[in-house]
């Protein structure tokens, strides 16, 4: 099974600072990458999926990046709003799997 | 507009047995794969079981193998997830997810709101 690994576990920054959260797959995965969003409480939320591709309605300030087993999120501005934790996820072979998670937090 | 609504999830004693349902609205499940994903208090997500839009492939995770059986009805537009021979290391929210497309092996693109199963003496 392929297993992914997020790093950092947890950040803090400042408001407008950039932000990136890298996700690294045990072994190929191609561009089969999504990123979900998950604040406290609530379901997660599909934000890029295919590694760079933004869902409709997410802000433009979030992209992706990457292929094959290495791949960063970023937030070119962080916002209040941005505070939750971030899942990477393959679906490049069953079964999907999903990174940890990231937590984002304001300093 | 696409919505998701478990219902199903509750206390039950270890060796129990549940029927989680996901009542989906707005699209055809015949037309997209779906998706059961489990998160433990406090914990990360877990993928849990798929079915395809043509409901003709289901995979498991290793963990519920044998245990957990997904499926659907596409004539009341919902999918169900039957546990059986539940067990503590079960105990999560359980959310029901769409799939981007019909092929089980994909990105999901709406969630629902999730369904708490707990399993304790």
């Amino acid at each position: 099974d392929i297993q992914m690994t997020q790093s950092p576990s947890i950040m803090s920054a400042s408001v407008g600072d950039r932000v990136t959260i890298t996700c690294r797959a045990s072994q190929s995965i191609s561009s089969w990458l999504a990123w979900y969003q998950q604040k406290p409480g609530k379901a997660p939320k599909l934000l890029i999926y295919k590694t760079s591709n933004l869902e409709s309605g997410v802000p433009s300030r979030f992209s992706g990046s990457g292929s094959g087993t290495e791949f960063t999120v970023t937030i070119s501005s962080l916002q209040p709003d941005d505070v939750a934790t971030y899942y990477c996820q393959q679906y490049n072979t069953f079964p999907p799997a999903f990174g940890q998670g990231t937590k984002v937090e304001i300093k | 507009e696409v919505q998701l609504l478990e219902s199903g999830g509750g206390l039950v004693q270890p060796g129990g047995s549940l029927r989680l349902s996901c009542a989906a609205s707005g699209f055809t499940l015949n037309k997209f794969a779906m998706t059961w994903v489990r998160q433990p208090p406090g914990k990360g997500l877990e993928w849990v079981s798929a079915i395809s839009g043509s409901g003709g492939t289901t995979y498991y995770a290793d963990s519920v193998k044998g245990r957990f059986t997904i499926s659907r009805d596409t004539s009341k537009n919902i999918v169900y997830l039957q546990m059986l021979s539940l067990r503590a290391d079960d105990t999560a929210t359980y959310y029901c997810a769409k799939g981007s497309i019909a092929v089980a092996g994909t990105s999901y693109d709406y969630w629902g709101q999730g369904t708490l199963v707990a399993v304790s003496s």
